[in-house]
């Protein structure tokens, strides 16, 4: 049972368009979200997050939206760039029960020149 | 990230036979995880730690142990490795259960 969809497995953008990945969820008791970056041969790190309190974060170039009511949640990164093209995962975790995080099976990310 | 490192970074085994994958940190994080990553299917759990010597089992844990003897060492061992256990390992920290982890640099397995 994925309790945390990605459905695009990749992504293809041009550099300087927005970049917009989806993710959905199915646990209504997800309160803590989380989008990770990764590059070939490195770990995912740390993007940008988001409290179920709010419906949108920015850091930069990167802001993630929460629809609470539809259980997704999307990332926006404007304007992309070459070194954006990476493997994106979406996470989510229940705070309040100490849940531990759970992945999307992520979305590759190209930016083209 | 320094604070995290995984060994060894790549490592080929033969089916059937043991095979221990160490996680070490210097952040002193009371949470620690040991994920795979496999396409199609993202970051699976396969074990996790919330202190020395307490540890339970993630969705992916058949076929594996770990143990915690100290708060810097995460150890997951494969008893008799299987083809199907090929994938690349990562191991995480947290301070807090729930919040952003961080990650190793990941070890690649493959059982031929």
């Amino acid at each position: 049972d994925q309790q945390v969809k990605q459905n695009s497995p990749s992504l293809s953008v041009q550099e300087g368009r927005i970049s917009i990945l989806n993710c959905d969820y199915t646990n209504s008791m997800f309160d803590y979200f989380l989008w990770y970056k990764k590059y070939p041969a490195e770990g995912p790190t740390f993007l940008i997050s988001i409290s179920s309190i709010k419906d949108k974060n920015e850091d930069g170039r990167f802001t993630v939206f929460l629809n609470k009511s539809a259980k997704h949640l999307s990332l926006h990164i404007v304007p992309s760039q070459p070194g954006d093209s990476a493997v994106y995962f979406c996470a989510a975790s229940a705070r309040q029960g100490a849940q531990k995080l759970v992945f999307g099976q992520g979305t590759r990310l190209t930016i083209n020149p | 990230d320094a604070g995290i490192t995984q060994s060894p970074r790549h490592k080929v085994t033969e089916t059937g036979t043991p095979v221990t994958l160490r996680c070490h940190q210097t952040e002193n994080h009371r949470y620690m995880y040991w994920y795979r990553q496999d396409p199609g299917h993202g970051l699976r759990l396969i074990h996790y730690s919330y202190g020395v010597k307490d540890t339970d089992k993630g969705e992916v844990s058949d076929g594996y142990s770990v143990s915690r003897s100290k708060t810097e060492d995460f150890l997951l061992t494969l008893e008799s490795a299987t083809s199907s256990q090929t994938s690349v390992y990562f191991c995480a920290i947290s301070e807090l259960q729930g919040n952003g982890y961080t990650f190793g640099s990941g070890t690649r397995l493959t059982v031929v």
